[in-house]
């Protein structure tokens, strides 16, 4: 089974700031990773497919890039609603069943 | 507009077995390469993939927890049913269904999610 790795699994941000997340794949996967926004009491939201495509609705302050086994979350100038857990997953493999431990990103 | 609600007992007794139903409205699971996933999350905990079904009527199942799932569909409700046996507290979780689009691609959207909670 293809394995994840994501990190950091919190970390501490003012608004206004950059932020990174990453994950690794234990294997390569193309570019078959989905990012998502998860806020306490809420549903998973679809951010990001393909590794860097902007779910509909998205911000633009949201970009993902990479491909192969390393890939990465970046929040351009954090905003307060961007304060949320963040998860990242491949759909390499089917059905697609693994997803990262999650970051949580949370106020400075 | 696309959407799921999950809907099932909020409490269970451990060894019991655990029925959740997703109701879904906006695509229909006969449309090639569509399929409909549960995925919990324990309180404070990370996401965890349960089982999968697909428009051909294939199921997919969480290789450490797939003697204990069955999955299954009724189209013409747009419904799909799990079931969980021999039910533990650490179960306890929010359990969620979503859509996938495509045979090879994210969960999109999901349903609200429903808290179950394991205790005797």
């Amino acid at each position: 089974a293809i394995r994840i790795t994501q990190s950091p699994s919190s970390l501490s941000a003012s608004t206004g700031d950059r932020v990174t997340i990453t994950c690794r794949a234990s294997q390569g996967i193309s570019s078959y990773l989905a990012w998502y926004q998860q806020k306490p009491g809420k549903a998973p939201k679809l951010l990001i497919y393909a590794a860097s495509t902007l779910q509909s609705g998205v911000p633009s302050r949201f970009s993902g890039s990479g491909s192969g086994t390393d890939f990465t979350l970046t929040i351009s100038c954090l905003q307060s609603e961007d304060f949320a857990t963040y998860y990242c997953q491949q759909y390499y493999s089917y059905p697609p069943e693994t997803f990262g431990q999650g970051t949580k990103v949370e106020i400075k | 507009q696309v959407t799921l609600r999950e809907s099932g007992p909020a409490l269970v007794k451990p060894t019991q077995t655990l029925t959740l139903t997703c109701t879904f409205s906006g695509f229909s699971l006969s449309t090639s390469g569509m399929c409909v996933s549960w995925i919990r999350q324990p309180p404070g905990k990370a996401l965890e993939w349960l089982a999968l079904i697909d428009w051909d009527d294939d199921k997919y199942y969480s290789t450490s927890l797939k003697t204990r799932l069955t999955i299954s569909k009724d189209t013409s409700k747009n419904q799909v049913v799990l079931t969980m046996t021999n039910m533990d507290p650490v179960d306890t979780a929010t359990y969620y269904c979503a859509r996938m689009p495509a045979a090879a691609g994210p969960f999109d959207p999901w349903g609200q999610g429903t808290l179950v909670t394991v205790s005797s």
